[in-house]
């Protein structure tokens, strides 16, 4: 079974500088997606970004761009130029491609927050 | 932008009693999920729903759980008889294509 492992349970930055989330995980599988989702106060899950295993190409939204290291099974979230609306719960997940275990496995979770 | 929606935004019962939490999926999605997320702990997968039928569940879906999609918008997730340790926010999500979900807001639900 896969596992996701976010070793920070919490993080700061001060606004406007940028910041770097964690994420490991463990996997047999060569093909598999990759997630960060971002969970504010009002708690609803709102995709922040998506990789691709296949793809060698690092994906970038706007501010939010990821460091997918597949050798190292690492996939971490760098944060430019930080808002105060970023703070917030931020989960990494994996997912299967193929197979029948295609849900969502989620980390522990790292609670940003930004300082004025 | 179209989004997921969830009803209600929270509901209470007592342990035992029956519980309907209602989700509408967007409106082209075919892959419909609920997941749960009990405070402070990681969000966990429930059950897959595609062509009406349960594609995938977790250990955590026993016989006490069960998912409908009564009339081709709504996608239900029942609770027979709730225990305390269903108190939990669930979440539903749903997706084109099993390449990005898209979640609703959550039913934070409470056990008494």
């Amino acid at each position: 079974a896969q596992t996701v492992t976010q070793s920070q349970p919490e993080m700061s930055v001060q606004e406007a500088e940028t910041v770097t989330l964690s994420c490991t995980y463990d996997t047999s599988e060569s093909d598999y997606y990759l997630f960060w989702y971002k969970q504010p106060p009002s708690r609803q899950m709102i995709l922040v970004i998506r990789q691709e295993a296949y793809k060698q190409q690092n994906a970038t939204e706007n501010r939010f761009s990821v460091n997918f290291q597949k050798a190292a099974k690492s996939f971490s979230l760098k944060i430019s130029d930080s808002q105060l609306g970023d703070a917030a719960m931020y989960f990494c997940a994996y997912r299967s491609v193929s197979g029948s275990a295609r849900q969502l496995t989620f980390g522990s979770g790292t609670q940003l927050t930004v300082l004025p | 932008e179209p989004e997921v929606t969830q009803t209600p935004s929270h509901q209470v019962t007592q342990m035992g009693q029956e519980v309907i939490l209602r989700c509408v999926p967007i409106s082209n999605h075919l892959y419909f999920y609920w997941y749960r997320q009990i405070l402070g702990q990681k969000v966990e997968f429930l059950v897959s729903f595609y062509n009406n039928e349960i594609s995938e569940k977790s250990e955590i879906f026993d016989d006490q759980f069960s998912v409908e999609r009564p009339d081709g918008s709504n996608f239900t997730l029942k609770i027979r008889s709730t225990k305390l340790e269903d108190s939990a926010m669930y979440f539903c999500a749903s997706s084109v294509n099993e390449k990005k979900l898209f979640f609703g807001s959550g039913t934070q639900l409470s056990v008494l």
